[in-house]
């Protein structure tokens, strides 16, 4: 079975600040790996996802995330964050034989102050 | 295209009714799914269902049960409520392969007393 861990649960940032978020997971097998938006009363939106090939992986709204076999690792990051980016963002993964049985990490509410 | 939608947006029950969430999508995909979302917990997923008629179980299905008699349709059915599963409820749907984006509906607030 798979878990997931964010690292964070509040992740607080200026306006133009970089930021990361870090999420690690726990897997015997190959895995897909996720993350989510959750904007305020809104449903969960795909940032990025990583299936295969490079471990740099490029999403919406100008975040990226790097895939990390050996840390077992999957952080999120963005050079320049603006008030817009104010959301909770999931981690998820889910093994290679799956049918839809995505496992989510607790969630990092991050917050941008100007 | 509307997505995936999701009717009510609000509900308050007593403990003992019984209700059920509606989840529907228009973009004839095969995967639909109901998750759970708790304060610090995440999303749970509840059932998923792989196409029309079949249907399987996820990590938290006790209280809950599914039907997928159309490819569009994926209702939610609690038949007697309880104080914990007070929850925010998402249904979301993709196609055939993980290299399809997920979509998620706008959720369900449901609160048991």
């Amino acid at each position: 079975a798979q878990s997931v861990t964010q690292l964070d649960s509040q992740v607080p940032v200026f306006e133009e600040a970089p930021v990361e978020l870090r999420c690690n997971y726990s897997s015997s097998v190959s895995v897909y790996l996720f993350w989510y938006v959750q904007y305020p009363n809104q449903g969960l939106q795909l940032l990025l996802k990583y299936l295969s090939g490079s471990t740099l992986v490029k999403g919406i709204n100008g975040f990226e995330a790097e895939f990390n076999k050996s840390q077992t690792s999957f952080h999120l990051r963005k050079p320049s964050v603006h008030i817009s980016d104010t959301a909770e963002y999931f981690c998820a993964v889910s093994d290679l034989q799956g049918a839809q049985k995505l496992v989510f990490g607790q969630g990092t509410r991050l917050t941008i102050n100007p | 295209n509307a997505g995936v939608t999701q009717t009510p947006k609000f509900q308050v029950l007593k403990t003992g009714q019984s209700m059920t969430l509606q989840c529907a999508q228009d973009m004839n995909h095969e995967y639909m799914s109901w998750y759970r979302q708790d304060p610090g917990m995440g999303l749970r997923l509840i059932h998923y269902s792989v196409g029309a008629g079949i249907t399987d179980q996820g990590e938290v299905p006790n209280g809950y049960n599914v039907s997928r008699s159309t490819t569009e349709d994926f209702p939610l059915r609690l038949l007697s409520a309880a104080p914990s599963q007070t929850s925010v409820y998402f249904c979301a749907s993709r196609g055939g392969s993980w290299s399809d984006t997920q979509y998620f509906g706008p959720g369900t607030r449901l609160t048991v007393l």
